[in-house]
C-alpha cells in the first residue's frame, strides 16, 4: 500500500525566513509520480509540481525548490525567502503509473505554514 | 478555460435527505475522482473512473454512490447523509496515470 507521511503538522516562520517542508513516502512500485499542492485559505488546491520516479533531479522555480531523494524515499519542499503569502496548506502526494489504483493520489496530511509579517 | 466545475460551493442539509454534489470537466479527461479532505487526514479518495459507465471504489467509499454516463460529468450522491459526511468534497480529473488532477473548487458539506 502506499502512504505519504507530513510530519510537520503546523509551521511557523517570520516573513524572509527560509522554510522546508517534508514528505516521506512509501510505495512498492518501481514507477510512480510525487506532487506538492497548495491550498490556501480560499480553500482550492494549487497544483505546484510533478516529479516522475526516475527523474530525481532537484526542480527550481523561483523562490519554490524541490529536493528529490530515492535513497531517503523524501520529496521535500523548500521556500526561500517566505511571504505572507506562502501562508497556506502545502500537501504531499504519490501516485502510482499503473497498476489497479489508476493514479489515485495518496495524500500526506498536510502541512500548515503560516508566515508571519 | 480548462476547469473541473463543482456545484454547490455550499451545502448545509439535514440527516437523511438525498442530495447530488455535481461535478463537470471540459478537458475530455477520462479519469475523474472524488475526494474528502478532514483535519488531520489530509485528502482521501471516495470514488473513481476510469472512463464512461467504468466507476470503482476508492479508500471511503461508504454511504457514497457516483455515476459516469457521460466523460464530461461526474456527479457523488449521498443517498441518506450523515453528521460523519461532514466535509470539505473535491472532485477532480486527469488526462492519465500520473499526469496530476485538476481539482474542482471545492464543496464544503454540513450534514445535521
Amino acid at each position: 500500500a502506499q502512504k505519504v507521511t507530513q510530519a510537520q503538522t503546523e509551521i511557523s516562520v517570520v516573513e524572509k525566513e527560509d522554510v522546508t517542508l517534508d514528505c516521506v513516502y512509501e510505495t512498492r512500485d518501481t514507477t510512480y509520480y510525487l506532487f506538492w499542492y497548495k491550498q490556501p485559505p480560499s480553500g482550492e488546491l494549487v497544483f505546484l509540481i510533478r516529479r516522475n520516479s526516475f527523474d530525481e533531479q532537484n526542480e527550481i522555480s523561483g523562490r519554490y525548490s524541490w529536493n528529490f531523494q530515492k535513497s531517503t524515499s523524501s520529496f521535500n519542499f523548500t521556500i526561500t525567502a517566505s511571504q505572507v503569502v506562502d501562508s497556506a496548506v502545502y500537501f504531499c502526494a504519490l501516485s502510482d503509473a499503473g497498476g489497479t489504483s489508476y493514479g489515485k493520489l495518496t495524500f500526506g496530511q498536510g502541512t500548515i505554514l503560516t508566515v508571519h509579517p | 478555460e480548462a476547469q473541473v466545475t463543482q456545484n454547490p460551493r455550499y451545502l448545509i442539509t439535514v440527516t437523511g435527505k438525498k442530495l447530488t454534489v455535481t461535478c463537470s470537466q471540459n478537458m475530455n479527461h477520462e479519469y475523474m475522482s472524488w475526494y474528502r479532505q478532514d483535519p488531520g487526514l489530509g485528502l482521501r479518495q471516495i470514488y473513481y473512473s476510469m472512463n464512461v459507465e467504468v466507476t470503482d471504489k476508492g479508500d471511503v467509499p461508504e454511504g457514497y454512490k457516483v455515476s459516469r454516463k457521460e466523460k464530461r460529468n461526474f456527479p457523488l450522491i449521498l443517498e441518506s447523509p450523515s453528521p460523519n459526511q461532514t466535509s470539505l468534497y473535491f472532485c477532480a480529473s486527469s488526462a492519465r496515470q500520473g499526469s496530476g488532477y485538476t481539482f474542482g473548487s471545492g464543496t464544503r458539506l454540513t450534514v445535521v
